[in-house]
């Protein structure tokens, strides 16, 4: 039972463009969201993450959208750098429960 | 750098053994989540620790136990280890771990591999 579905495995983009990243999640009751990134051997590192009562929140290169009503979450990366290639996971997590739940994340590349 | 450290980094053990995976959280932070990564899959929330107690508890099999010391350290305890264990482990500690939803910080990983 995937909660949380990254439904791309792999998104290639070239530098100094935009980065759409997807992820739809099925259990009403998560409220706060947030975006992981992972590089290779390393654990995931925070990025950024929403609320459910707002519908963007932006840092920098980096803005995420909510969508409750076809609970989906975006995140936007612009201008993608090639230091972005990494490995994306959403996760998300309901009121009252500190347990993120993750999906299988989306693959990033970014070429010069 | 997150603050949290994770050893060891890697572990090769074989069938049948039982294997201790540690953790140290960021700098005052009271919580500690385990979580799992098995091949092209995402992270799996195991159990959490809030300064000492068991607070929540995942799909984490009953071969598997962990604690969390009183100087907040935390250990994963991995026994009767079967091939289908090998995985990431990803611990993350988060300042309180009670009430709104906090941050999670996450150590580097301890790859798993059950020959």
């Amino acid at each position: 039972d995937q909660q949380v579905k990254q439904n791309s495995p792999s998104l290639s983009v070239q530098e100094g463009r935009i980065s759409i990243l997807n992820c739809d999640y099925t259990n009403s009751m998560f409220d706060y969201f947030l975006w992981y990134k992972k590089y290779p051997a390393e654990g995931p590192t925070f990025l950024i993450s929403i609320s459910s009562i707002k519908d963007k929140n932006e840092d920098g290169r980096f803005t995420v959208f909510l969508n409750k009503s076809a609970k989906h979450l975006s995140l936007h990366i612009v201008p993608s750098q090639p230091g972005d290639s990494a490995v994306y996971f959403c996760a998300a997590s309901a009121s009252g429960f500190q347990k993120l739940v993750f999906g299988t994340g989306t693959r990033l590349l970014v070429s010069p | 750098d997150s603050g949290v450290t994770q050893t060891p980094k890697h572990l090769i053990t074989a069938t049948g053994q039982r294997v201790t995976l540690r953790c140290s959280p960021r700098s005052g932070d009271l919580s500690v989540y385990w979580y799992q990564q098995s091949l092209d899959q995402g992270l799996q929330f195991l159990i959490q620790y809030y300064n000492g107690e068991e607070r929540a508890k995942g799909n984490i099999l009953e071969r598997f136990s962990a604690q969390q010391f009183p100087d907040l350290h935390s250990e994963l305890n991995l026994s009767s280890l079967e091939l289908g264990d090998s995985a990431l482990y990803f611990c993350a500690s988060s300042q309180s771990g009670t009430g709104a939803v906090e941050t999670q910080y996450f150590g580097p990983g301890t790859r798993l591999l059950v020959l």
